[in-house]
């Protein structure tokens, strides 16, 4: 059962464009959100985070929005640029278990020129 | 600074061999994992350690066995390998268990079991 879902495989935007990436989730003691970047042949870095009692996390070009009505979080990537195209995988921890996440099946973005 | 180093990069083995996966950092971090990723499928936690001396089961451990020989190293043990277990094979550190403690991921190994 995923409890953590990435619904749309792939993403193509075009340059100076948004790029908007959804994550749904099942588990409502999830309480701790996380992006990941992940390039080929390289393993996933950390992009932004946010937590339960906040609905909007801002750090530069990147805006995650949570939310927790709909179990539903998604990440805004303006403008978007080449440097973007990469997997982007949505992770969540639950309330008691610390660092252990449970990932989404990535979406891969791509941006055009 | 290299942060996760993760060896070998590349594997083939035969079912039935044995083998360990390599993994150091280099950023004084307390806690470490290991993950595993399948075609279609999100990172799975296979094993992790909240800090030197302890080690924990995550979400499919079977068929696996850790060490973390000390802080800076955790490494991975198959000890019959099965084709299933054909994966790349992910770890990670971060300063400690606990919110807001991003994990900082090695490079992965891609790991053939014929």
């Amino acid at each position: 059962d995923q409890q953590v879902k990435q619904n749309s495989p792939s993403l193509s935007v075009q340059e100076g464009r948004i790029s908007i990436l959804n994550c749904d989730y099942t588990n409502s003691m999830f309480d701790y959100f996380l992006w990941y970047k992940k390039y080929p042949a390289e393993g996933p870095t950390f992009l932004i985070s946010i937590s339960s009692i906040k609905d909007k996390n801002e750090d530069g070009r990147f805006t995650v929005f949570l939310n927790k009505s709909a179990k539903h979080l998604s990440l805004h990537i303006v403008p978007s640029q080449p440097g973007d195209s990469a997997v982007y995988f949505c992770a969540a921890s639950a309330i008691g278990t610390a660092s252990k996440l449970t990932f989404g099946t990535g979406t891969r973005l791509q941006v055009t020129l | 600074n290299a942060g996760v180093t993760q060896t070998p990069k590349f594997q083939v083995l035969k079912t039935g061999q044995s083998m360990t996966l390599q993994c150091a950092q280099d950023m004084n971090h307390n806690s470490m994992y290991w993950y595993r990723q399948d075609p279609g499928m999100g990172l799975r936690l296979i094993y992790y350690s909240a800090s030197e001396g302890t080690t924990d089961k995550g979400e499919v451990p079977n068929g696996y066995n850790v060490s973390r020989l000390n802080k800076r190293e955790f490494s991975l043990r198959l000890e019959s390998a099965a084709p299933s277990q054909t994966s790349v094979y992910f770890c990670a550190s971060s300063e400690a268990l606990g919110r807001g403690q991003p994990q900082h991921f090695g490079d992965g190994t891609r790991l053939s079991i014929l």
